[in-house]
């Protein structure tokens, strides 16, 4: 069955830290998707990521980088130098090729920086 | 920039009463979809239309009716509140269904209070 793990509920860092969130997936398919999206206090879902189960090159964006691991069906995600804006709730997701048209959601990590 | 619209953002319903939440797209996207979000269990699908002219039940669809409108238009029917069915309800919509790897984009979403 799909499924998508955030086991972090919630995290607490002092702005400049680096801070990992981390997304565990399960899929019987062997094509899928998988996403990250920020929601933040104002409660809209921002696009950050999508990532194909083919391409498991890391991916950097300024201080934001995705480490995607087929062989322990992860998709973390690492924001350097965090920075107050950065707080959010941080939402991994799963789509897959056979199941057409659902996007399946982990449950979220909150992510408090202090400044 | 629109993007994915959704009317209205606050509402408080009386148990048994019904509302519709609308749900416009400006991105010309075949797909558009209904979630709601309750704390600590992320994103959940209610219904989801493919294409025009399709509609088609998520993971909790009991309480709710949709009608695809138009290729823009996408409502979500509550038909006799319930208080289980307070939450924030998020329409979304994407080129093509997501199995494709298409990125679902989302609305600011509407905060439903049943009381």
């Amino acid at each position: 069955a799909q499924k998508v793990t955030q086991a972090q509920t919630e995290i607490s860092v002092v702005e400049k830290e680096d801070v990992t969130l981390d997304c565990v997936y399960e899929t019987r398919d062997t094509t899928y998707y998988l996403f990250w999206y920020k929601q933040p206090p104002s409660g809209e879902l921002v696009f950050l990521i999508r990532r194909n189960s083919f391409d498991e090159q890391n991916e950097i964006s300024g201080r934001y980088s995705w480490n995607f691991q087929k062989s322990t069906s992860s998709f973390n995600f690492t924001i350097t130098a965090s920075q107050v804006v950065d707080s959010a709730v941080y939402f991994c997701a799963l789509s897959e090729a056979y199941n057409t048209d659902k996007l399946i959601f982990g449950t979220g990590t909150r992510l408090q920086v202090f400044p | 920039n629109a993007g994915v619209t959704q009317t209205p953002k606050f509402q408080v319903l009386k148990t048994g009463q019904s509302m519709t939440l609308q749900c416009a797209q400006d991105m010309n996207h075949n797909s558009m979809y209904w979630y709601r979000q309750d704390p600590g269990m992320g994103l959940r699908l209610i219904y989801y239309s493919a294409s025009e002219g399709t509609t088609d039940k998520g993971e909790v669809p009991n309480g709710y009716n949709v009608s695809r409108l138009n290729k823009r238009e996408f409502s979500l029917r509550l038909e006799s509140a319930a208080p289980s069915q307070t939450s924030v309800y998020f329409c979304a919509s994407s080129e093509l269904p997501t199995g494709s790897g298409n990125t679902i984009y989302f609305g600011e979403g509407s905060w439903l209070t049943v009381v």
